[in-house]
């Protein structure tokens, strides 16, 4: 059975870090392309950020580009996400979600981490 | 960027009843349009892959159609479960985007 557990979620001042963690299992992690989508309150879907296979692959969304950095550590079987300068815009749940092989979208997703930027 | 649209943005359906949602893109995106389905506090669920594919363990009452610009997601005799937002997903071209969500309520 496929399995994301998302962690790292919190209260963080604006202009504060964050590093999120996604740890997956029930499948061979190292072949898959991996995901970030967010969701802000009562709103819609919003990819963050996708990571391929062995990393070759970097993409980021342009409201986060400079600022974020997917990673992931194939051997740990985990996805990262360092969140920098966060602004009260970047508050929402996160999700890290599985891709394909040699596409990007996503066909299980986490239960999704809880971020929360403000003073 | 890629612009997806989904109309309606709400729909009150009683048990039974046909729903038919649509994505339009702002461009042709072939068949690279998948479909979502989340219920209240869940994480999104894939109900349809590539505009027509089926998902296996996903009900047969949800189909897919459409190619280039236009979709359709079909929900064939809506069931009290299908309460939910769905949304549709391009993955044609960066940035991946999403539809603003079509939220299906039961009466």
């Amino acid at each position: 059975e496929v399995q994301l557990v998302e962690s790292g979620g919190g209260l963080v001042k604006p202009g504060g870090s964050l590093r999120l963690s996604c740890a997956a299992s029930g499948f061979t992690f190292s072949s898959y392309s991996m995901n970030w989508v967010r969701q802000a309150p009562g709103k819609g879907l919003e990819w963050v950020s996708s990571i391929s296979s062995s990393s070759s692959y970097i993409y980021y969304a342009d409201s986060v580009k400079g600022r974020f950095t997917i990673s992931r550590d194939n051997a740990k079987n985990s996805l990262y996400l360092q969140m920098n300068s966060l602004r009260a815009e970047d508050t929402a749940v996160y999700y890290c979600a599985r891709g394909q092989h040699y596409d990007f979208w996503s066909d299980y997703w986490g239960q999704g981490t809880l971020v929360t930027v403000s003073s | 960027e890629i612009v997806l649209t989904q109309s309606p943005d709400f729909q009150s359906v009683t048990p039974k009843e046909k729903v038919t949602i649509t994505c339009r893109a702002s461009q042709s995106i072939g068949s690279s349009l998948h479909w979502y389905q989340q219920k209240p506090d869940q994480s999104p669920k894939l109900l349809i892959k590539y505009a027509s594919q089926s998902i296996s363990g996903v009900p047969s009452r949800f189909s897919g159609s459409g190619s280039g610009t236009d979709f359709t997601l079909t929900i064939n005799s809506l069931e009290a479960e299908d309460a939910a937002t769905y949304y549709c997903h391009q993955s044609s071209s960066l940035p991946w985007t999403f539809g603003q969500g079509t939220k299906v309520e039961i009466k």
